[in-house]
């Protein structure tokens, strides 16, 4: 059975500040997408990193993938308040449905 | 295109009764996914449908039952619902059930047990 883990689970910042999000396997797998969840609403694709060691910048958002293709980091710089949502991992293995993380809770004060 | 389509947005149920939450999809995904999300437990399968046809238990299928009623269709149904069942229910569809292509979600049903 594949352990997902992503931390931290709760983070509260100050708008401006940097910060990072950390997802992480006990099994290699091919990619892995990030998605976010906004309060009311479903998640939504951000990104999908498919090459060991891979860095995918969107905007302020800037996605590594490990070279070992078990864990994979998410940056925010300069946060805004609109960033505020749940930061979800999901590895991809072959045909089997996506298994989410538990997600990191992001709040970005004004 | 209205994307992944979910009915209703609320339900209150008491102990015991039925129902049968919809979704459908405009895309033409072969894949369809229903999940339900509880405080600190994230996304959790209970049931997929990775072609129209087939249909398969996922993480916590117990107490649902699932129809995959036409490529654009794909129902969830509480037999008797429990309180344990009170979630919020997310259904979602790919285009492929394998690969690194885009997982859509609706908007969820918002599901109270009493």
């Amino acid at each position: 059975t594949q352990l997902l883990e992503q931390s931290p689970q709760f983070l509260s910042i100050q708008e401006g500040e940097n910060l990072t999000v950390y997802c992480n396997s006990s099994s290699v797998f091919s990619s892995l997408q990030w998605y976010r969840q906004e309060p009311g609403e479903g998640p939504v694709l951000l990104v999908t990193v498919v090459t060991g060691g891979e860095v995918k910048k969107l905007k302020r958002l800037t996605f590594q993938f490990g070279d070992a293709r078990k864990d994979s980091s998410l940056h925010i710089t300069a946060a805004q308040p609109g960033d505020t949502g749940l930061y979800l991992c999901a590895p991809i293995s072959g045909n089997t449905p996506l298994v989410f993380g538990k997600g990191t809770r992001l709040s970005v004060i004004a | 295109n209205a994307g992944v389509t979910q009915t209703p947005k609320f339900q209150v149920l008491k102990t015991g009764q039925s129902m049968t939450l919809q979704c459908a999809q405009d895309m033409n995904h072969n894949s369809m996914y229903w999940y339900r999300q509880d405080p600190g437990m994230g996304l959790r399968l209970i049931y997929y449908s990775a072609s129209e046809g087939t249909t398969d238990k996922g993480e916590v299928p117990n107490g649902y039952n699932v129809s995959r009623l036409n490529k654009r269709e794909f129902s969830l149904r509480l037999e008797s619902a429990a309180p344990s069942q009170t979630s919020v229910y997310f259904c979602a569809s790919k285009r492929l059930a394998g690969g690194p292509n885009e997982q859509f979600f609706g908007p969820g049903t918002r599901l109270t047990v009493l």
